[in-house]
């Protein structure tokens, strides 16, 4: 079974730009989350969609936007670009959400802002 | 606010011998507790869990300890061995205003000397 998906891997975007990266879940989940990770602060949640509703966000500004398609692939888009959102970008896929469900997370959208 | 805190942002430990890796939370309405692993330019990996009923979990070489009442976990890896040099995550599932919230904290990078 292939494993989640991001698209691109790398990307570099100059301030007040916008971006949108992919995510490509496992076959069947349903759960897509999105996280950013910066050096000392580990993974920041962002959001979750299940079955194309965002069921969950984190505390990040409104120019951190995204969506899920009926195939269950998501997007994440940034708009107004800031240097402090060069980050590594993680999305994560489940079945279903629930307590005990394991997230399987993609390899990253590694993103500079400069 | 940082509700899961790994304060040891790096640990070295000789192969063979036993690393420990630290996590505290703040918050008791997180009732179960992940830790994931991740290499260099992967995703992170589910590596094992803990639900809040129990004290112990145990896994091959890895074992989870929580002591609720304070509010920490601890992975314990027994023997070390080269390939477990890692970042890894401890993370904490919660409930909160009738979501489920999955928190990260910050990491800490180990690294095992031959």
């Amino acid at each position: 079974k292939a494993g989640v998906t991001q698209t691109p891997r790398y990307l570099i975007k100059t301030r007040g730009q916008q971006v949108t990266l992919s995510c490509s879940p496992i076959s069947g989940h349903r759960s897509v989350s999105w996280y950013q990770q910066t050096p000392g602060q580990g993974l920041q949640f962002l959001f979750e969609y299940f079955s194309e509703t965002q069921r969950n966000k984190g505390n990040f500004p409104g120019r951190f936007s995204g969506r899920q398609f009926s195939n269950s692939r998501s997007e994440m888009n940034v708009s107004t670009l800031e240097l402090g959102d060069s980050a590594l970008y993680l999305c994560a896929s489940s079945k279903i959400t629930g307590v005990q469900e394991t997230q399987y997370f993609g390899p990253g959208t590694r993103l500079l802002v400069l | 606010d940082q509700q899961v805190k790994q304060n040891s942002p790096s640990l070295s430990v000789q192969e063979g011998r036993i690393s420990i890796l630290n996590c505290d939370y703040t918050n008791s309405m997180f009732d179960y507790f992940l830790w994931y692993k991740k290499y260099p330019a992967e995703g992170p990996t589910f590596l094992i869990s803990i639900s809040s009923i129990k004290d112990k979990n145990e896994d091959g070489r890895f074992t989870v300890f929580l002591n609720k009442s304070a509010k920490h976990l601890s992975l314990h890896i027994v023997p070390s061995q080269p390939g477990d040099s890692a970042v890894y995550f401890c993370a904490a599932k919660g409930a909160f205003q009738g979501a489920q919230k999955l928190v990260f904290g910050q990491g800490t990078r180990l690294t095992i000397n031959p």
